[in-house]
C-alpha cells in the first residue's frame, strides 16, 4: 500500500514570498501520478498541479511549480509569489492508474498555509 | 458544466438511523469515487465506479455502507445503523479515466 507524509502541519509566510511544502511517498511501483491539491476553508478541493513519475520534468503552473525527486520519491510544491488567497489546506495525493489496490487517490494530512497580510 | 453537486451540504442524524447522499458528476465523466475526510486529515478513500460498476471498495467500508451508480449517472452513499464515528465529511470526485479528480463540496455528516 502507499503512503504519503506531509511533515509540516501548518506554515505561515509574509504576502510576496516563496514557500515550499514538503512531501514524501512511499511506493513500489514504477508508474504513478502525483498532485497538489487546494482546499480552501469550506471550499471545495481544488488540483493545483499534477506531476507524471515517467516525466523527469517538473511541472509548472504560473506561480506553482514541484520538485519531483523519483529516487528520493520526493515531490515538494513551490508557491511564488503567495497572495492571500493562497491560504488554504494543501494535500499531497499520490495515484497509481489501474494498478493492484485502490485506484483512488492516497492523500498526506495536510500542510495548512497561512499568507499573512 | 456545473462540476461536481452533492446534496445534502449536511446532514445531522441520531445514532441508528439510515442516512442517504447523492452525487451528481460532471456529465461526461465515466468514473466517480467516494472519500470521507475527519477533521485535520485528507480525504481516504472509500470506493469508487466506472460507469455504473463498482470497481473498488476500501477496507475502511463496511457492511453498513452501501454505495450504487445506477446506469451510470449520479452516484448515492448509504450508511445504514450510523455510528457517532461515521461523523465527518463525505466527498463525491468526478474524472475522465486516468485524469484530474473533480472534487464535489461534500455533505457533512454529524452524528449524534
Amino acid at each position: 500500500a502507499q503512503t504519503v507524509t506531509q511533515s509540516q502541519p501548518e506554515m505561515s509566510v509574509q504576502e510576496a514570498e516563496t514557500v515550499t511544502l514538503s512531501c514524501t511517498y512511499d511506493t513500489s511501483e514504477s508508474n504513478y501520478y502525483l498532485f497538489w491539491y487546494k482546499q480552501p476553508p469550506s471550499r471545495q478541493m481544488i488540483l493545483v498541479i499534477r506531476q507524471e513519475a515517467y516525466k523527469q520534468q517538473n511541472a509548472t503552473e504560473n506561480r506553482f511549480s514541484v520538485n519531483f525527486q523519483k529516487a528520493a520519491k520526493s515531490f515538494s510544491l513551490k508557491i511564488s509569489d503567495s497572495q492571500l488567497g493562497d491560504t488554504a489546506m494543501y494535500f499531497c495525493a499520490f495515484m497509481n492508474p489501474g494498478g493492484g489496490g485502490a485506484d483512488g487517490l492516497t492523500f498526506g494530512k495536510g500542510t495548512h498555509l497561512i499568507i499573512q497580510p | 458544466d456545473t462540476g461536481v453537486s452533492q446534496d445534502p451540504r449536511h446532514k445531522i442524524t441520531k445514532r441508528g438511523q439510515n442516512v442517504t447522499f447523492r452525487c451528481d458528476p460532471i456529465s461526461e465523466h465515466n468514473r466517480l469515487y467516494w472519500y470521507r475526510q475527519t477533521l485535520g486529515q485528507g480525504p481516504e478513500f472509500l470506493t469508487y465506479f466506472q460507469n455504473e460498476a463498482q470497481l473498488e471498495k476500501s477496507r475502511l467500508l463496511s457492511d453498513r455502507f452501501s454505495a450504487e451508480r445506477p446506469k451510470g449517472s449520479f452516484s448515492t452513499l448509504e450508511i445504514q445503523r450510523t455510528e457517532q464515528g461515521d461523523s465527518a465529511m463525505y466527498l463525491c470526485a468526478s474524472s475522465v479515466i486516468y485524469n484530474e479528480q473533480f472534487f464535489g463540496p461534500g455533505t457533512r455528516l454529524t452524528v449524534l
